[in-house]
């Protein structure tokens, strides 16, 4: 079974360019998130979907960071305009939506730097 | 608001000894996990403790859980060099899919 893939790997913008990253979570599973960790610090949490709704937002930073879901399945999270703090890595999450399976499932990660 | 606090951030040991890394959470909470983080890579589930006095262990780790002491440890015993990583514990604050609140990480090095 496939696990939890991010795109990309890496990226490097200048500020005030915008970049979008992707989560495909695993297959079935209804609950995804995302947290971030910049230089230095702990694993933050941004936000929650329970299939294409928004959970819980109140990671997010500001209104620069966007993020959506479509039909419940991968998931974006765009930075318009992006500044130097936002470089960091991104970190997607998914889990079941039942039973012991809560258990989060963590991507690789988007290595974000702001130029 | 839920905080985590993981010590130390740093540890440096030499192979075969035993060390134990310390998580401690401010509020009531049900779900405790720890992750391992080999650089740049994804964080790799160890240990989901659910309960007070959960103890679980894979090779050379043992982590354990005391719900009243709000407090886990993560238990090294005669340490390897593939053990070198961070580790992380992560707080959930309410039972079943809730945000994960992270400590800080152990960063793990273990000497030949």
């Amino acid at each position: 079974e496939a696990g939890v893939t991010q795109f990309p790997s890496h990226s490097v913008i200048e500020k005030g360019q915008t970049v979008t990253l992707r989560c495909d979570p695993i297959s079935g599973h209804d609950n995804l998130y995302w947290y971030r960790r910049v230089m230095g610090k702990e694993i933050k949490f941004l936000l929650h979907f329970v299939k294409e709704s928004k959970q819980d937002e109140s990671g997010m930073p500001n209104n620069r960071f966007l993020a959506e879901r479509t039909g419940g399945t991968y998931s974006t999270l765009k930075v318009q305009p992006a500044e130097l703090e936002d470089s960091g890595v991104y970190f997607c999450a998914s889990s079941q939506d039942w039973g012991e399976g809560n258990e989060q499932f963590f991507g690789p990660g988007t290595r974000l730097t702001v130029l | 608001e839920l905080k985590v606090e993981q010590n130390p951030l740093f540890l440096s040991m030499q192979e075969g000894k035993n060390y134990t890394i310390y998580c401690n959470y401010s509020t009531t909470s049900d779900r405790l996990y720890w992750y391992r983080q080999d650089p740049g890579k994804s964080l790799e589930s160890l240990f989901v403790l659910l309960s007070n006095g959960a103890v679980k262990q894979e090779g050379r780790l043992m982590a354990s859980l005391d719900t009243k002491a709000r407090l886990s440890t993560l238990h090294i015993t005669a340490a390897v060099h593939d053990l070198s990583a961070t580790y992380f514990c992560a707080v959930e604050s309410n039972f079943g899919n809730e945000k994960l609140t992270f400590g800080t990480g152990t960063r793990l090095t273990i000497i030949p």
